[in-house]
C-alpha cells in the first residue's frame, strides 16, 4: 500500500532563505508526482508536476526533483517570500491511478 | 478560461440528512475527481468520472457516490450523514483521465460541517 510522508510537518524560516521540502514514498510504481500549495481554508494550487520518466521539473522560483528509485522528491524553493507562506501537500499517482497524498508542510515565511 | 467550480461553498447539516454537491470543471475538462480533506486523515480519494462513467473509486462507504453528467458537471451525494463526515470536500478537473501527465485543477471546495 502506498504511503506518502513529508517532513518537516512545519517550516518557519527568515524571508530571503532558500529552502527545501521533502516528500517520500513507500512503492516507486508511480505515475507522477504532483506539488500543490495550499493557503488557510482554499482549494489546492497545482505547482509541478513530474513524470515518472522525468528527474526535475523547474517554476520560476521552484524546482522539484523525483528520485524515484529511492521514493524521494524534493521541492526547492529559492529567495523565498511572505506570498510563499502556505501548506505544501505532494501526491503520487499509483498504479490505480489514484493520487495518495502527503499530510503536507506548513510553510511560514517571517518578513 | 473559468477554473473548476463548486457550489455550494458552505453548507450545514444535521445527522441523517443527505447533503449533494455540485462541481462544474473547466471547460473542455471531461475528468472529474472527489476529495475529502479533514484534519485527521488528511486528502483521501473518493472517485473519478470520466464520461458519465466512474472509473476509479477510493475506499469510502456506499453512503458516497456521484454521477456526471454529459456536460461534464458532476455532483456527488452523502447519504445519511454523519458527524465524521464533516470535511472540505473537494472537486478537481483534468482534459487527459490516467496516464503520467494529467495535471489535475482544483475548485476552492465545499465546506461540509455536520451537526
Amino acid at each position: 500500500k502506498q504511503e506518502v510522508t513529508q517532513i518537516p510537518a512545519a517550516l518557519s524560516v527568515p524571508e530571503g532563505e532558500n529552502l527545501v521540502l521533502n516528500c517520500s514514498f513507500t512503492d516507486s510504481a508511480i505515475y507522477n508526482l504532483q506539488w500543490f500549495r495550499q493557503d488557510p481554508g482554499k482549494g489546492l494550487t497545482s505547482l509541478l508536476l513530474i513524470q515518472s520518466s522525468q528527474r526535475e521539473q523547474t517554476s520560476g522560483r521552484l524546482n522539484a526533483s523525483l528520485d524515484k528509485s529511492s521514493g524521494r522528491s524534493t521541492l526547492y524553493i529559492a529567495a523565498s517570500q511572505p506570498g510563499d507562506s502556505a501548506t505544501y501537500l505532494c501526491a503520487v499517482k499509483n498504479s490505480n491511478y489514484q493520487l495518495i497524498w502527503g499530510a503536507g508542510t506548513k510553510l511560514i515565511i517571517k518578513p | 478560461k473559468a477554473g473548476v467550480t463548486q457550489t455550494p461553498r458552505y453548507l450545514i447539516k444535521t445527522r441523517g440528512q443527505q447533503v449533494t454537491l455540485s462541481c462544474s470543471p473547466i471547460s473542455g475538462h471531461r475528468s472529474v475527481s472527489w476529495y475529502q480533506q479533514t484534519p485527521g486523515q488528511g486528502l483521501q480519494f473518493l472517485f473519478e468520472y470520466f464520461s458519465e462513467t466512474q472509473r476509479n473509486k477510493g475506499n469510502f462507504p456506499g453512503r458516497f457516490s456521484g454521477r456526471q453528467f454529459s456536460n461534464s458537471r458532476s455532483e456527488m451525494n452523502v447519504s445519511t450523514l454523519e458527524l465524521g463526515d464533516s470535511a472540505l470536500y473537494l472537486c478537481a478537473s483534468s482534459s487527459v483521465p490516467g496516464g503520467t501527465t494529467d495535471e489535475q485543477y482544483f475548485g476552492p471546495g465545499t465546506r461540509l460541517t455536520v451537526t
